[in-house]
């Protein structure tokens, strides 16, 4: 595609709730980034995906954060047993590789969670 | 890990005025600085970036220098425009497998 595809745009559950979050990056993209942005907090680092090599969960906030990249390419952030406090915008990025030339991020438009 | 600390959290200025955005790191290692622009409802995009092996960078209006005894950074935007309003984040990593780390976030208001 174009750009960093992410679904849905929107999402609304209840607390208690499992949400799955989709990111399609740019094809040919090794690098693959999950940022968290709520109100004055900038842009949080979640887990980071570089070609095969294991990913960087180092800022998943809790165990009820996971992700997986299947086949090196589309990506699904999941929060289970949702609170308020996960709600924010999840940001989803991709870039063409890591390394001196190739570091500039693509982010997608996000998926806004709400957690009633 | 890298911490990346940002100020102002916001900052307002008249148009045509200048603005500069401040940022330090945590991590002598890190060598690769970028800038990135969020305009409202929009995505985070990246504007300009520096490398360690530079002091200073420019396109345009804009700018980025780099003091690595300091372990600082800052972005300078000159002749401000009512479309250069929109949020900045600062952020730094090592060229490597690693995170890329950011700021907090720069709300910059330009009044026309």
């Amino acid at each position: 595609g174009a750009g960093v595809s992410q679904s849905p745009s929107n999402k609304v559950t209840e607390k208690g709730k499992d949400v799955e979050l989709r990111c399609d990056p740019i094809s040919g993209h090794t690098a693959l980034y999950w940022y968290r942005q709520s109100l004055g907090q900038g842009l949080e680092f979640l887990i980071y995906f570089q070609g095969n090599s294991a990913p960087d969960k180092s800022g998943l906030p809790s165990d009820r954060f996971s992700a997986e990249r299947t086949g090196g390419s589309v990506s699904t952030l999941t929060i289970q047993r949702t609170q308020q406090e996960d709600s924010a915008v999840y940001l989803c990025a991709s870039s063409l590789a890591h390394g001196a030339t190739n570091e500039k991020l693509f982010f997608g438009s996000g998926t806004q969670l709400s957690v009633l | 890990g890298e911490n990346v600390e940002q100020h102002p959290s916001t900052l307002s200025v008249q148009e045509g005025d200048s603005a500069v955005i401040k940022c330090t790191y945590s991590d002598s290692a890190s060598n690769y600085f970028p800038w990135y622009k969020q305009e409202l409802g929009k995505r985070p995009q990246l504007i300009i970036d520096i490398r360690s092996n530079v002091g200073e960078k420019k396109d345009q209006r804009i700018a980025v220098t780099l003091n690595k005894t300091a372990k600082h950074f800052s972005l300078h935007i000159t002749e401000t425009q009512p479309e250069d309003s929109a949020v900045y984040f600062c952020a730094a990593r090592y060229t490597g497998y690693s995170t890329l780390t950011f700021g907090k976030g720069t709300m910059l208001l330009v009044s026309p």
